[in-house]
């Protein structure tokens, strides 16, 4: 979905790196959220934000951060980045007014590959 | 445990036939369930919610289902396209909080 944008699509580091992956939306959604996902697990939470003084754990938060610049911008760290943090990561907004109406859905960027060698 | 299952890691059928993919959790209680595809290299889209009040939900050739006392939802294609081809991934209202993902089912429609 052209509205959530990821940076870079690519990225390959080595052990030890920290590395920033950066997820900004235009659809105006409070809510946003980081995903990894590795073949045959499906995607599973890192982290994510109901706004931007809401930061939650995901179920795999150990090894990773966030900040939560703006409503629109929703960064991921990997302050020491190690081999098995490879994976496609992707991020994803929604918006809390369609919870009322159990309507909320997923709202996702293209995707950032990223290799730690 | 918490767990969501789909039938199978891969499913492959002849193009006209019906696709029938299955989604099944543990441990949850869903006030909806949603259904996405995936591209390879590309991000979900979603496809279809169906709410825990809702026996079925039909948008052209997709159908779903979903049946809470089985804790089961399951996902039609009808008349399968090869462009059909594509992982399919359930997702559960996880007590409104996030939502949670099955790992997903790769259909290949062979024509």
């Amino acid at each position: 979905d052209a509205d959530v944008t990821q940076t870079p699509r690519n990225r390959i580091t080595k052990t030890g790196k920290r590395i920033m992956l950066e997820c900004s939306q235009t659809k105006g959604h409070d809510r946003m959220y980081w995903y990894r996902q590795d073949p045959g697990l499906g995607l599973q939470l890192i982290y994510y934000s109901f706004d931007v003084k809401d930061i939650n754990k995901g179920e795999i938060s150990d090894g990773y951060s966030v900040s939560r610049q703006a409503q629109a911008k929703f960064s991921l760290s990997l302050e020491s980045a190690i081999p098995n943090q490879t994976a496609l990561y992707f991020c994803a907004t929604s918006d809390p007014r369609d919870r009322g109406h159990s309507n909320e859905k997923l709202f996702f960027g293209s995707g950032t590959q990223l290799s730690v060698l | 445990s918490q767990k969501i299952e789909q039938n199978s890691e891969a499913l492959n059928i002849q193009e006209g036939k019906t696709a029938t993919l299955t989604c099944n959790y543990t441990n949850y209680s869903p006030a909806y369930l949603q259904w996405y595809r995936q591209d390879p290299g590309r991000g979900p889209v979603f496809l279809l919610l169906i709410r825990e009040n809702e026996k079925e939900k039909r948008k052209e050739r997709l159908k779903v289902t979903f049946d809470t006392t089985l804790k089961q939802s399951l996902f039609h294609i009808t008349a399968s396209q090869p462009a059909d081809s594509a992982t399919y991934l359930c997702a559960l209202d996880n007590y409104g909080q996030n939502f949670v993902f099955g790992p997903g089912t790769r259909l290949s429609v062979l024509p």
